[in-house]
C-alpha cells in the first residue's frame, strides 16, 4: 500500500531552527509537496520538490532523496506564526495526491 | 497561482437536509477540481476528482448517490451533501491544479464547515 509518515507532533522555540521529517512509500513518483495548515483553514503551499536536492526559500528549506523515500521540510527563524500542521504529500504515478496525517508544531517563546 | 473560492464558509443544518457547496475558480479555467473532506486532527482525504462536462471519479468507499458533484463549467463546481446526518460534519475543501505541465501543484479554496445537527 502507500504509506506517507510524519511525526504527529513537534515543540519548538522561537527563533529556533526546526526539521519535520517525511518518509514515504508510493506507487511511483512525480514530486513531493509541503503544505502549511493553520487550525481551521485550508492548506496553502509551501514547497515542490521532484529532483533530490535542497530548495531554499526564505526561511524555509526542503529537501529530497528519492533513493531513501525521505525528505523534511527546515523552518528556521521561528515566529510564533509558525504554529500550525505541516503537511507531507506525494504525487504518485497516476498523479494523485498521497497525503500524510500532519506534523503539528508548536512553538514557544 | 490560481485564487479559488467557496461558499458558503460554515453552514449548520438539520439530519435529512442537503447541503451544496459551491467551489470557484477565480482567475484561471479548471478542467478539473478536487474534493477532500478532514476531520478533526486527521489528514485530507480525497472523496473525488471533478472533472468539466463529464461525470465525476469518486474514492473507494464514497457513495457517489450521496455526494453529488457537479462541474458545470471551468470555473464552477459544487459538491451536495444529500440527506446529511452528523457523521457528515466535516471541513469540506475543494482544490483546483496548476494548468504547467508536469507540475501539479494544487490550490486550495478556503474550505466550508459543515456541522450537521
Amino acid at each position: 500500500g502507500q504509506n506517507i509518515d510524519q511525526p504527529t507532533e513537534m515543540t519548538a522555540t522561537e527563533g529556533a531552527i526546526v526539521q519535520i521529517n517525511c518518509t514515504y512509500q508510493t506507487s511511483g513518483f512525480n514530486g513531493l509537496f509541503w503544505y502549511q495548515q493553520h487550525a481551521g483553514e485550508a492548506p496553502t503551499f509551501l514547497s515542490y520538490n521532484v529532483l533530490d536536492g535542497l530548495e531554499e526559500k526564505g526561511r524555509f528549506s526542503s529537501f529530497l532523496s528519492r533513493s531513501k523515500g525521505y525528505s523534511y521540510l527546515l523552518l528556521k527563524e521561528l515566529q510564533m506564526k509558525d504554529s500550525a500542521s505541516y503537511l507531507c504529500a506525494v504525487l504518485d504515478s497516476n498523479y494523485q495526491l498521497i497525503w500524510g496525517a500532519g506534523t503539528k508544531l508548536i512553538i514557544k517563546p | 497561482g490560481a485564487v479559488v473560492s467557496q461558499h458558503p464558509s460554515r453552514v449548520i443544518c438539520k439530519s435529512g437536509t442537503s447541503v451544496k457547496i459551491e467551489c470557484r475558480s477565480l482567475d484561471f479555467q479548471a478542467t478539473t477540481m478536487f474534493w477532500y473532506r478532514q476531520f478533526p486532527k486527521q489528514s485530507l482525504m480525497l472523496m473525488a476528482t471533478s472533472n468539466e462536462g463529464s461525470k465525476a471519479t469518486y474514492e473507494q468507499g464514497v457513495e457517489k448517490d450521496k455526494f453529488l458533484i457537479n462541474h458545470a463549467s471551468l470555473t464552477l463546481s459544487t459538491l451536495t451533501v444529500t440527506s446529511a446526518h452528523p457523521e457528515d460534519s466535516s471541513f469540506y475543501i475543494c482544490s483546483v491544479v496548476s494548468g504547467n505541465p508536469g507540475y501539479n501543484e494544487q490550490f486550495f479554496g478556503p474550505g466550508t464547515r459543515l456541522t450537521v445537527l
